[in-house]
């Protein structure tokens, strides 16, 4: 059973950074690209970033582009995702979700998602 | 960049027909996937690939594509399927997502 629990979410002061984590297990990690989603209180679904299976290709959103990275170490199972310069808008419940397959393209979708991590940003 | 529309709302009686549409210029040249969301759930995929369902998601939901509109379609709709309903699809490199579509089941 595909399994992802995120951590690293609290809340933080406009301008800070926080690094969320994502473990991942009932799969093979290095297998797969995946994805980091959000949802900000009352607002839909937004598309934060993807990373390829090795970790060697990334995409971000525009609204995060410069600000936040993410990263992943196939031998931990482990996604992360680097927030600096936090902002108000940022906050969010965030979802690290798996990719159906090794790249992000345009058959893409997620297959699996984790219960989420919250974050907080006052202003 | 490149835009989703979805209707806001959607209301449908148990056992009726819930139409839920997407649409964005030259939608049908992409691959639409929908998810529900129940509120404090993660997100579940219900269709992907335009019209292909994942293991386990119920014969009720259907989906398809063509030229500007993707539908995603719940037949005989339970009170279970009620949810926030979101389109999704790869474009310029990025993941975007419809606003969403409350469904609520009267």
């Amino acid at each position: 059973e595909v399994q992802l629990f995120e951590s690293g979410g609290g809340l933080v002061q406009s301008g800070g950074s926080l690094r969320l984590s994502c473990a991942a297990s009932g799969f093979t990690f290095s297998s797969y690209a995946m994805s980091w989603v959000r949802q900000a209180p009352g607002k839909g679904l937004e598309w934060v970033s993807g990373i390829s299976d090795a970790g060697d290709i990334t995409y971000s959103a525009d609204s995060v582009q410069g600000r936040f990275t993410i990263s992943r170490d196939n031998p931990k199972s482990t996604l992360y995702l680097q927030m600096h310069s936090l902002k108000a808008e940022d906050t969010a419940i965030y979802y690290c979700a798996k990719d159906h397959r090794s790249s992000f393209g345009h058959q893409f979708y997620l297959e699996s998602w984790g219960q989420g991590t919250l974050v907080t940003v006052s202003s | 960049s490149y835009d989703l529309t979805q209707p806001p709302s959607v209301s449908v009686s148990p056992g009726q027909t819930a139409s839920i549409t997407c649409s964005g210029d030259r939608l049908g040249d992409k691959y639409v996937c929908w998810y529900q969301h129940k509120a404090g759930q993660s997100p579940v995929l219900v269709i992907y690939q335009n019209s292909k369902r994942p293991s386990g998601i119920p014969e009720r939901f259907s989906g398809s594509n063509s030229e500007n509109t993707a539908t995603l379609t719940i037949s005989g709709t339970l009170a279970m399927d009620e949810a926030d309903y979101y389109c999704q699809v790869y474009h310029s490199s990025a993941g975007l997502f419809g606003p969403g579509t409350k469904v609520t089941v009267l």
